[in-house]
Parts: C-alpha cells; sequence; structure tokens
C-alpha cells in the first residue's frame, strides 16, 4: 500500500520553514525519508521506528504519529541545498521498501 | 559512503535486444531493491529479494527478470529491449530489521534509453 504524501510542490524562500506530511492507510512499522537531487540517487535522511519518535538531522526533523498512521517532516530555516524532491518510504505488505510519490521542494534565494 | 553498485551507468540500445544492468553491494546486505523511475517522477519497486534464491515482483508490473545467486549479487535482465522500457533504474539494499526496515543505499542508476 503506497503511503500518501503531501503537499505534491513547495516553493519556498531561503529561511522559511515547510512541513511535508507522509500518511497510510495500513498500520506503520517504521517510516523513512530520503532526499533525492536532480540527476542522483535517493540519499537516506532518518527512520522513525517508534511512535512518538522524533529525529532531527541538522534543520531537518521528523515525527512519527504511530495511531494515526502518519509522519511528518520538518524543514527549519531552509537552505539551498534543501532543494530536491522528499521521498517517505514504508513497508509494503511482503516487507520491501515503498515510497510515496514525492514532493518537490524548491528554495529560492 | 554506500558500497553499493551498478553499470553500466548510460545504456543507449536497439528494440529487441537483450539486456543485463548489473548491481552489486560489498555490505552484506540480505535485501536488495530494483526501482523504476522516470525522470522527475516516484520510484516504482518492480523487483525485490530477501536473500540467495529468493526474488518476488514489486508493484509494479515489469517485463524484466532478476536473478539472486550470490548475496552481493542482484542482475536485472530485459530480455527483448522496448521503447517503452526507457527509464531509469535503481538499484538498492539494506539489512533485515524485523517488522521494520533498516535503511536502504542506493546505486547510482542506470539510466536506459531503447531506440
Amino acid at each position: 500500500q503506497q503511503p500518501v504524501q503531501s503537499p505534491q510542490a513547495v516553493i519556498l524562500r531561503e529561511g522559511e520553514d515547510a512541513v511535508i506530511n507522509c500518511s497510510s492507510s495500513k498500520a506503520l512499522y517504521s517510516v523513512h525519508w530520503y532526499r533525492q537531487k536532480h540527476g542522483e540517487a535517493p540519499v537516506f535522511l532518518m527512520i522513525l521506528l517508534k511512535g512518538g519518535e522524533q529525529k532531527g538531522h541538522e534543520k531537518i526533523s521528523a515525527s512519527f504519529n504511530e495511531k494515526k498512521q502518519q509522519s511528518s517532516l520538518y524543514l527549519t530555516a531552509s537552505q539551498l541545498s534543501y532543494s530536491g524532491t522528499y521521498f517517505c518510504g514504508t513497508a509494503g505488505s511482503q516487507g520491501n521498501l515503498i515510497f510515496g510519490k514525492g514532493t518537490k521542494l524548491s528554495v529560492k534565494p | 559512503e554506500a558500497d553499493i553498485y551498478q553499470t553500466p551507468r548510460y545504456l543507449v540500445i536497439g528494440t529487441g535486444k537483450k539486456i543485463t544492468l548489473e548491481c552489486s553491494q560489498t555490505m552484506g546486505h540480505d535485501k536488495m531493491y530494483w526501482y523504476q523511475q522516470d525522470p522527475g517522477m516516484e520510484l516504482h519497486l518492480i523487483h525485490y529479494s530477501y536473500g540467495v534464491n529468493s526474488t518476488e515482483k514489486g508493484d509494479l508490473s515489469s517485463e524484466s527478470t532478476v536473478s539472486r545467486i550470490r548475496t552481493e549479487h542482484f542482475p536485472l535482465t530485459l530480455e527483448s529491449a522496448r521503447p517503452s522500457h526507457t527509464s531509469q533504474y535503481l538499484c538498492a539494499s539494506s539489512e533485515r530489521a524485523g517488522l521494520g526496515l533498516a535503511e536502504a543505499f542506493f546505486g547510482q542508476g542506470t539510466r536506459l534509453t531503447v531506440v
């Protein structure tokens, strides 16, 4: 079951904040977040394993609400280097890694 | 730094040719995946493997086949390439991690063009 991401695209000015959401219709055991820059492979940002867990990576953090079956990625004081497409990933019914459709983030000077 | 390698990086080939995309990892990971991604679009899981002699089809139907004879090697084969197969193919691997999933490491991808 593919997770649902929102919004599809975000345009920010440097220094602005953004939130990307990821939800699923089935129980989630873990949520992954990846960033993919144009022409490159996706790069792992973080994984959340427990309900209520929050993690941070530089000025990027995420939370995981197990009961609501959703996760949110928070980008604070965005930098130009944050531009790219952000994917959340969850375990499919067979334990494989399935990604949402992605959120395209553009940070402008 | 991820130790997962894909070859070739770019491939232009004629319709009807047989091709094999190579993927190798040196991390000893049990799980390996193949994703298909058109430029700027989503990642579609086409094949995955839990270990040697284990292969499964992903959510996106694909005419390609895979094999897993060795832990470190997960090649993808197209018996007869068609223009509709033009896309980027990304290989990834991860450790087993119980009910959840461990971090996935991606190769740099093979950009395939079938003319």
